[in-house]
């Protein structure tokens, strides 16, 4: 297994267009995690699967913003009508379902709203 | 929510020890992590303490905990310039972090190694 992988590396998109992001998890973590990282900060929690369901939502995901990970396994997150603010990176973990596991990042997707 | 706050950029010199400094609000929080970014690479784990702990050691690395103080610190001794990164505290458990195992981040360090 070669860790998480997420795809695109780079996505550069006008505003008002719609954008996808893939992550695929280590494969046998049955959780998975979005995280936003903008420039000088840290990472902020987005939302959290556990297989594939759903089980945690942030307020900083509005409406635009969608998630799923419809077979337990890889998830994508669909940012509706992008914003110039949504511009960051979006990083993925995944952990086995476990108190205080590792949690494993993939390199992240970075957002350039233009 | 969770405050956790950390200084942003730290100069030293290669083979000295470096400090790492975070302060947090949230005492409940069963695991406190350091992670590693670097460049155009993911989030690397370096370490971790339980919350019921005061210092772990891992080779180059000395985690402390001041719980009273709600202080966390990541020493690295005879730091190298491979480790000039950005270093990120971060918790999870307690009231934020919950069953889910999210982390909750600080605002991250800058760590420059001098050669």
């Amino acid at each position: 297994d070669t860790g998480v992988s997420q795809n695109p590396r780079h996505k550069i998109t006008k505003r008002g267009q719609n954008v996808t992001f893939r992550c695929d998890p280590i494969s046998e973590h049955n959780r998975l995690y979005w995280y936003r990282q903008t420039l000088g900060q840290g990472p902020e929690f987005l939302t959290y699967f556990q297989n594939e369901a759903q089980l945690e939502k942030s307020r900083l995901l509005s409406d635009r913003f969608s998630a799923e990970r419809p077979k337990g396994s890889f998830s994508t997150l669909e940012i509706q009508r992008t914003e110039q603010g949504d511009s960051a990176m979006y990083l993925c973990a995944s952990s086995l379902d476990r108190v205080g596991t590792e949690a494993f990042f993939g390199q992240g997707t970075r957002l350039t709203v233009v | 929510g969770e405050d956790v706050e950390q200084s942003l950029f730290l100069s030293v010199r290669e083979g000295d020890s470096s400090v790492i400094n975070c302060t947090y609000t949230d005492s409940s929080s069963t695991y406190l992590y350091w992670y590693k970014q670097e460049p155009g690479a993911g989030l690397q784990l370096l370490t971790y303490i339980f919350s019921n702990m005061d210092m772990k050691q891992d080779q180059r690395l000395t985690v402390l905990l001041n719980k009273k103080d709600k202080h966390l610190s990541l020493r690295i001794a005879d730091t190298q310039t491979g480790d000039s990164a950005i270093y990120f505290c971060a918790f999870s458990g307690g009231n934020y972090g919950g069953a889910t195992n999210k982390l909750i981040f600080g605002t991250g360090t800058l760590l420059a190694v001098q050669p």
